[in-house]
């Protein structure tokens, strides 16, 4: 039981490059998000999926589009990269609808945008 | 909008001291309340989950409260060790039809042996 996993661990690319970050998680959760954290601003919200099929902006979409590939796949995607996108992005996951469920992180993804 | 401050910014004691940390909330009309440690370079790690019915969670050395009408919630960590040393987020969960985690800047703790 992986939990919850990111590929890549480290990226670097140059302003305009686009790339897809992975997600993929093995506790049969519905719901799924993308974060990205930087100093001083903590945690904030991109996107996330309730449900396999849906999607939604967070806090600090643009710039970012998302793919809910399958219940167990959820994808973030920079199409044209600009500094200001160098971040750590984590992925996590949680039993969808109400009740006591935790959200549960990946590793997270380091970016570098130059 | 719903704000999440951690209260101190940093941290540092001797080992074995007990300590608490800080979280205050804007908005009393959350869902539940989560706890998370995060170590340099790493992922987060869950802690402890409140839900808004309660008032405590206990886990091991760790005692998280809540009091949603003050708006805060405090993680007590007792007997403090070395490999506590961390940065201890909070979030909260917004009570909306779909449960957005709003996250504090946490409190970055050092205990020193």
């Amino acid at each position: 039981n992986a939990g919850v996993t990111q590929t890549p661990k480290f990226q670097v690319l140059k302003t305009g490059q686009s790339m897809t970050l992975q997600c993929a998680q093995d506790m049969n959760h519905n719901s799924m998000y993308w974060y990205r954290q930087d100093p001083g601003m903590g945690l904030r919200l991109i996107y996330y999926s309730a449900s396999e099929g849906t999607t939604d902006k967070g806090e600090v979409p643009n710039g970012y589009n998302v793919s809910r590939l399958n219940k167990r796949e959820f994808s973030l995607r920079l199409e044209s990269a600009a500094p200001s996108q160098t971040s750590v992005y984590f992925c996590a996951s949680k039993e969808g609808g109400s009740g006591a469920y935790e959200q549960y992180f990946g590793p997270g993804t380091r970016l570098t945008v130059t | 909008k719903q704000e999440v401050t951690q209260i101190p910014a940093a941290l540092s004691v001797p080992e074995g001291e007990n300590l608490v940390l800080n979280c205050s909330f804007t908005d009393s009309a959350i869902y539940n309340l989560q706890w998370f440690r995060q170590d340099p370079g790493k992922g987060l790690t869950s802690l402890l989950l409140i839900q808004s019915s309660q008032r405590e969670q206990t886990s091991g050395r760790l005692n998280a409260s809540l009091d949603k009408s003050s708006g805060r919630s405090t993680l007590y960590i007792a007997a403090s060790q070395p490999g506590d040393s961390a940065t201890y987020l909070c979030a909260v969960y917004l009570n909306t039809g779909f449960q957005k985690l709003v996250f504090g800047t946490g409190t970055r703790l050092l205990v020193s042996p």
